[in-house]
């Protein structure tokens, strides 16, 4: 069975430019994440979407991130315009329902921001 | 807000040393997952454990859950140089939001 696929793998940016990346969860997840992770910290949840709805989106900065998932399947996360702080590993995670209580993590984007 | 905190950060140990690591709240989850993460991959999932005083042995590893739901403690017996990595603990918070609150994550470095 395939894993999470995320792109891509490294990007770097100045600042005030923007950036989007992308994640496919496993075939038949209903539920997906995006997850912020800062050097030397764990995970925090920026969005979490059961099929193409949002559940959570409370701690998304939105004046500058924004997210989708218009089919229900795979979705893209984008930043405009990034900052410094924005310099981080972007993990995408999904899980079969929102219950199950499995998360399944792909490899990460880490994005630099100069 | 809820919130865990994990501690140590940091541990540099030799091989065959014993270590543990601890997950603390001051809130009660519904369960308490262990993950470890390696360098350009994501967390993957060791063990979750559910029920207030709950242990559960994976090889080496030792999980525990506090008996109030609170707090949680990863032990590794003989630590060998492939342990090493970022171990991650994630509190399930009550109500069967799928969401995870994750702690600072204790680096971990065995020299051999």
């Amino acid at each position: 069975e395939a894993g999470v696929a995320q792109s891509p793998r490294y990007k770097i940016i100045e600042k005030r430019q923007s950036v989007a990346f992308w994640c496919n969860p496993i075939s038949g997840h209903a539920t997906l994440y995006w997850y912020q992770q800062i050097l030397g910290q764990g995970p925090k949840l920026l969005i979490q979407f059961q099929n193409n709805g949002v559940v959570d989106d409370s701690q998304l900065p939105k004046d500058r991130f924004s997210a989708e998932r218009l089919k229900g399947v795979d979705s893209t996360l984008k930043i405009q315009p990034a900052k410094l702080e924005d310099s981080a590993v972007y993990l995408c995670a999904s899980s079969f329902s929102q219950a199950s209580g499995t998360q399944y993590f792909g490899p990460g984007t880490r994005l630099l921001v100069l | 807000t809820q919130l865990l905190e994990q501690s140590p950060q940091f541990l540099s140990i030799q091989e065959g040393e014993n270590l543990t690591v601890y997950c603390n709240s001051s809130s009660v989850f519904s369960s308490l997952q262990w993950y470890r993460q390696e360098p350009g991959e994501g967390p993957v999932l060791l063990v979750t454990v559910v029920t207030g005083g709950e242990v559960k042995k994976l090889k080496r590893l030792t999980f525990q859950f506090g008996d109030a739901r609170k707090d949680s403690s990863l032990h590794i017996t003989a630590a060998q140089p492939g342990d090493t990595g970022l171990y991650l603990c994630a509190g399930v918070p009550p109500g069967n939001t799928g969401k995870l609150i994750f702690g600072q994550g204790t680096t971990l470095q065995v020299k051999p």
